[in-house]
């Protein structure tokens, strides 16, 4: 079955630092992958997606690239800030509206 | 435009008690989705409407769970009885029900069973 593994918390990083959260897939056909932030409190928001292979997600300096060959959809940002500290979930959808998402990873920022 | 809103916030109950989440989902939106989030386990999906009917609930926990969707704008989950380990943080979702559409959550409900 689809499945998502991403890269295990917490992460802890100072402010300025680059970040990179790792995201592999499993899946049968061609999902769209997702990656969710959750703030504290707050249920989960979506961060950026991308739905085929090799587009590129981006939204509030974060990034993603959809690697089929590679099947991840690692998540970057050239430079955190203190108010990025979420937990970060990775996820994919296939065609059947069946969502699968990650264990999540915490990221803390430290000013 | 308002997104998932669900309803109470906050819910503390004791032991034995008849608990009911409400979930109102975006206008517009045919697919419906319950999940339970914990420290052990991560999130879970409970059950997934879509059209009002539910799809799939081999997410629900056992016997004590029970949800229902009267009508497009409206959706319960219940837990009768409620025990201690059924405290969690409890999301609704919705989407446009379309193939790989992102869902959208609300704020979701803390559960704590004394």
């Amino acid at each position: 079955g689809n499945s998502v593994t991403q890269m295990e918390g917490p992460v802890t990083l100072s402010e300025e630092a680059f970040l990179t959260i790792n995201c592999t897939y499993t899946a049968t056909g061609y999902p769209s992958l997702f990656w969710y932030v959750q703030y504290p409190g707050e249920g989960l928001q979506l961060l950026l997606k991308a739905t085929k292979a090799d587009d590129k997600g981006s939204n509030k300096g974060f990034e993603a690239t959809y690697r089929k060959e590679t099947t991840s959809f690692h998540l970057e940002k050239g430079s955190v800030q203190v108010s990025d500290s979420a937990v970060y979930f990775c996820a994919l959808s296939d065609n059947n509206n069946d969502m699968r998402f990650g264990a999540g990873t915490r990221l803390t920022v430290k000013p | 435009d308002a997104g998932v809103i669900q309803s109470p916030r906050h819910e503390v109950t004791e032991m034995g008690q008849e608990v009911t989440l409400r979930c109102k989902p975006i206008s517009g939106h045919n697919s419906l989705f319950w999940y339970r989030q914990t420290m052990m386990r991560g999130l879970e999906l409970l059950i997934y409407f879509n059209n009002n009917v539910p799809i799939d609930d081999s997410g629900m926990p056992e016997d004590r769970f029970s949800a229902k969707m009267p009508n497009a704008s409206f959706s319960t989950l219940k837990i009768q009885p409620s025990e201690p380990r059924d405290s969690a943080v409890y999301f609704c979702a919705s989407n446009q029900g379309v193939g790989t559409d992102t869902q959208y959550f609300g704020p979701g409900t803390r559960l704590t069973v004394l």
